[in-house]
């Protein structure tokens, strides 16, 4: 058991282009979860899957945003067109359903800045 | 909306003297609440989950927190602090919302230990 792993761990990106992210949570979690947090803040919920399927988004969640995790085991998160507001530490996190329902690990998180 | 409130942005304690982190939370059902530590730059730890039961949760590292239903709080306590305890603590609410077990997060307490 390696943990959950996010790569990279840093970006620094230029306002307009697009980044992605990607996120291996622990093998045998069937739950993944994504989190922004900004500077001062607490993390913020971003999507949640279950296996291969999204089952939910948060409203901070625009359009420039997409989530994928095509085979139920890794995930990326793709923000297109990046904005200044977009910078700030993406969290994933994993768990597995018969844990309970919080049983969550989090990753180290991917560092976005954008200029 | 669940919501979390973490009144004090930054404590300064010296080794070895108690620590006393305070949260308090709006949520319409019986919360499930957690706290978390965060190290520079790293993802977050879980430190002690409240489901249900006795209202004084252990966790790692020596911590404890007690849930008072009356106040809604959660406050996280140590008798006596180490110097790498220095870190910042979010205080959080689980819901269980379309079945995704979001967590809801505080804006967090940065605690300074002095030698």
């Amino acid at each position: 058991d390696t943990g959950v792993s996010q790569d990279p761990r840093h970006k620094i990106t230029k306002r307009g282009q697009n980044v992605t992210f990607r996120c291996d949570p622990i093998s045998e979690h069937n739950r993944l979860y994504w989190y922004r947090q900004t500077l001062g803040q607490g993390p913020e919920f971003l999507t949640y899957f279950q296996n291969e399927a999204q089952l939910e988004k948060s409203r901070l969640l625009s359009d420039r945003f997409s989530a994928e995790r095509p085979k139920g085991s890794f995930s990326t998160l793709e923000i297109q067109r990046t904005e200044q507001g977009d910078s700030a530490m993406y969290l994933c996190a994993s768990s597995l359903a018969t844990q309970g329902n919080y049983g969550y690990t989090f990753g180290s998180g991917t560092r976005l800045t954008v200029v | 909306a669940q919501s979390v409130t973490q009144p004090d942005i930054h404590i300064t304690v010296s080794e070895g003297a108690s620590l006393e982190l305070r949260c308090n939370y709006s949520y319409g059902a019986t919360p499930y609440l957690f706290w978390y530590v965060q190290s520079p730059g790293q993802g977050l730890q879980l430190l002690l989950k409240y489901f249900s039961g006795d209202t004084l949760v252990q966790g790692i590292k020596g911590f404890e927190a007690e849930f008072k239903r009356s106040q809604s709080s959660f406050n996280l306590r140590k008798p006596s602090v180490h110097w790498s305890d220095a870190a910042e603590y979010f205080c959080a609410v689980g819901t269980s919302g379309a079945g995704s077990y979001q967590l809801t997060f505080g804006k967090g307490t940065k605690l300074s230990v002095i030698p």
